[in-house]
């Protein structure tokens, strides 16, 4: 069983369209993540969820809004997308907010803008 | 704030060679440590941790101490095969624990 799933796994769109990417864990995790890893590789924390509630946003515009349906999904919806937007979203779970828990990962949505 | 700083790569190595991956790291408090795998056209795999001062993690032959001294967590393989060929990052946990930060990722490509 996959323990933390996104779909899709590609995503190829056009600039100014609106998308969104899902997220699902069956590991029964309170906190979830989405990640932005761009071309370079760098990856950035985007938004924290626990217990569904928004615990972190970083500098991400607001073009971004996740939504968290339930404790074991969180979503990502992007309008208006941008060149810039392109990347590879990584979404994550960990079994709460200490800082030792380890977070696992999906499998990632590669996102091209053209 | 919180940063993580690895080395460059990409490193090259034959099979059986010896690797090591300096990772140092500047934060308030005692974040906890990660060294993070990544396969090519996939997620990240935790590779091992350490939450505190002197701990060893070790996995798959890999190990990294968490020094506070030097600040630094250095990933360790006695003896490389190419199946570890990947991209490895450093992270630590922010203390509220609701963020890894990542450094910049190093590339190993092991060859026969």
């Amino acid at each position: 069983d996959t323990a933390v799933s996104q779909t899709p796994k590609y995503l190829v769109t056009q600039m100014g369209n609106d998308k969104s990417i899902k997220c699902e864990q069956n590991l029964g995790h309170d906190t979830m993540y989405w990640y932005k890893q761009d071309s370079k590789k760098f990856l950035k924390i985007m938004f924290s969820y626990n217990n569904k509630e928004l615990i972190i946003n970083e500098t991400v515009p607001n073009r971004f809004s996740p939504k968290s349906p339930d404790k074991a999904h969180l979503n990502l919806h992007i309008n208006s997308l941008e060149l810039g937007d392109s990347a590879v979203y990584f979404c994550a779970s960990s079994q709460g907010r200490a800082p030792s828990y380890e977070q696992y990962f999906g499998p990632g949505t590669r996102l091209t803008v053209t | 704030g919180d940063s993580v700083t690895q080395m460059e790569g990409p490193v090259t190595l034959s099979e059986e060679a010896f690797l090591t991956i300096n990772c140092t790291y500047t934060a308030t408090g005692y974040p906890s440590l990660f060294w993070y795998v990544q396969y090519p056209g996939e997620g990240l795999q935790l590779l091992l941790k350490a939450t505190k001062a002197d701990d060893k993690g070790s996995n798959k032959g890999f190990e990294a101490t968490y020094r506070k001294e030097t600040t630094s967590f250095h990933l360790e393989k006695g003896s490389v095969q190419v199946s570890d060929s990947a991209v490895y990052f450093c992270a630590l946990s922010d203390q509220a624990g609701t963020a890894l930060i990542f450094g910049k990722g190093t590339t190993l490509s092991v060859s026969s």
